[in-house]
């Protein structure tokens, strides 16, 4: 157990929808970073908050968008679903930025577009 | 941009035998980190060992060991004494020192036979 949760762990929803996928860092963790892996794009950098404040952005498409809270969790809404978005949606945090901290990923979620 | 190659797609190995897993990249920065993440059928993302570019000795994490190249840009897995409990997907990945985010390869299946 990583000490990173994810909600839901399974979702299925119709294309078209919009879904929120919530994460909640370890205990004491200021960066949270999004990841998707499909079995076409392979395991993809999404986005990196810190403290609240969005650090970097990779493959993200403009319908998902995310944000860190206060209380350190975050969370990554995508909308206008397509089959295609069917992945598994990873969360994961570290201590801080910087790359001399490990990356602790969450279960995941499995979000499956019908 | 960096990318990352594991020309393997699946390995297999005899249990208690040793097995390595390729991994090359591409990079223009002197600084980075390098990554082996292990993905069981639970789809749990695990670290399994990391390395840092600046360090000359080859990281080494009990049953595993790595055989980093850096001027050939290469870092292959060892396993030693393999175990059914290895059988998973491995991922090599890459930190861009710049924003955090990790650059995963393909992946490589490894079985591990009785």
């Amino acid at each position: 157990d990583s000490g990173v949760t994810q909600t839901p762990k399974h979702l299925i929803t119709a294309t078209g929808q919009r879904v929120t996928l919530r994460c909640s860092p370890r205990s004491g963790d200021l960066s949270v970073y999004w990841y998707q892996q499909s079995l076409d794009q392979g395991l993809q950098f999404l986005i990196q908050y810190y403290n609240g404040e969005e650090r970097a952005k990779g493959n993200i498409l403009e319908r998902f968008s995310a944000q860190q809270f206060p209380d350190l969790h975050s969370e990554l809404n995508l909308s206008s679903l397509e089959l295609g978005d069917s992945a598994l949606y990873f969360c994961a945090s570290s201590v801080s930025a910087g790359t001399s901290y490990e990356q602790y990923f969450g279960p995941g979620t499995r979000l499956t577009v019908t | 941009a960096q990318t990352v190659t594991q020309s393997q797609p699946e390995m297999s190995v005899q249990e208690a035998e040793t097995v390595t897993l390729s991994c090359t990249y591409d990079t223009s920065e002197s600084d980075y980190y390098l990554f082996w993440y292990k993905q069981p059928p639970s789809r749990q993302m695990i670290l399994v060992i990391r390395q840092e570019a600046y360090k000359q000795q080859n990281a080494t994490e009990n049953r595993f060991s790595v055989n980093f190249q850096k001027a050939a840009k290469s870092f292959s897995l060892k396993i030693s004494d393999s175990q059914l409990g290895d059988a998973a997907m491995y991922f090599c990945a890459y930190r861009v020192f710049s924003t955090d985010k990790l650059i995963f390869g393909t992946g490589t299946r490894l079985q591990v036979f009785p």
